[in-house]
């Protein structure tokens, strides 16, 4: 079972919004920074979200991350073709003492 | 120009080695925390390992725990990823990947994030 749960797909038609949440425990997301990624079709990862919920310069407003507890959420508005990705969390487990990803989420914009 | 260039991937068979390496360049490698990441064809993102500036405290996922061997040289701007006894199961894209760095004035310290990735060097373990 994985350490971090993430929906495998999500869809919605431009112009909407989504979310995907990237599900823990206290180990991982209940005590440390989560960070999102967009890894786009045939590219290298890249980084969207970090501390939770702070973008890198570069990074539209449209794309948010928030977190609650045990879970973290990813929210992207104002959908776009361009958005179509996967899209994944990663957070430090202290239990492990490893980094642990979600196991990754398909956007399909409609 | 901030940047990362892994080297040393290629076909081997089950129970060989390799070494992958890291080059950065363009920003002060001895200040950051280095990972590795891989993505095995058609799968997600799976986190390998992790090494501090200075070196020591590295730490492994499981599936490589005790196989694979995490180096750097500050002075060479390089990591390395030392992979022993590879199985079909490490066949993957690996990445090299830079934690980020939060500095106020001079003083600089580890930051939540992944902001710079390699391009990836492939590994393919087959018989």
């Amino acid at each position: 079972q994985a350490v971090l749960t993430q929906p495998p797909s999500v869809s919605a038609a431009p112009g909407q919004k989504v979310t995907i949440s990237c599900s823990g425990s206290s180990s991982n997301i209940g005590n440390n920074y989560v960070s999102w990624y967009q890894q786009l079709p045939g590219t290298v990862p890249k980084l969207i979200i970090y501390d939770n919920y702070k973008r890198p310069s570069g990074i539209p407003d449209r794309i948010s991350g928030s977190k609650s507890g045990t879970s973290a959420t990813l929210a992207i508005t104002g959908l776009q073709t361009g958005d179509e990705a996967d899209y994944y969390c990663i957070v430090w487990d202290n239990s492990l003492s490893a980094g642990v990803f979600g196991g990754g989420t398909k956007l399909t914009v409609l | 120009q901030v940047q990362l260039v892994e080297s040393g991937g290629g076909v081997v068979q089950p129970g060989m080695s390799l070494r992958l390496s890291c080059t950065s360049s363009g920003f002060t490698f001895s200040l950051h925390i280095m990972h590795w990441v891989r993505q095995a064809p058609g799968k997600g993102l799976e986190w390998v390992a992790v090494i501090p500036p200075d070196g020591t405290n590295d730490f492994y996922a499981d599936s490589v725990k005790g196989r694979f061997t995490l180096s750097r040289d500050n002075s060479r701007n390089t990591v390395f990823l030392q992979m022993n006894t590879l199985r079909v199961e490490d066949t993957a894209v690996y990445y090299c990947t830079r934690q980020r760095v939060s500095c106020s004035g001079e003083t600089c310290s580890s930051a939540d994030g992944l902001d710079v990735w390699g391009q990836g060097a492939t590994v393919t373990v087959s018989s």
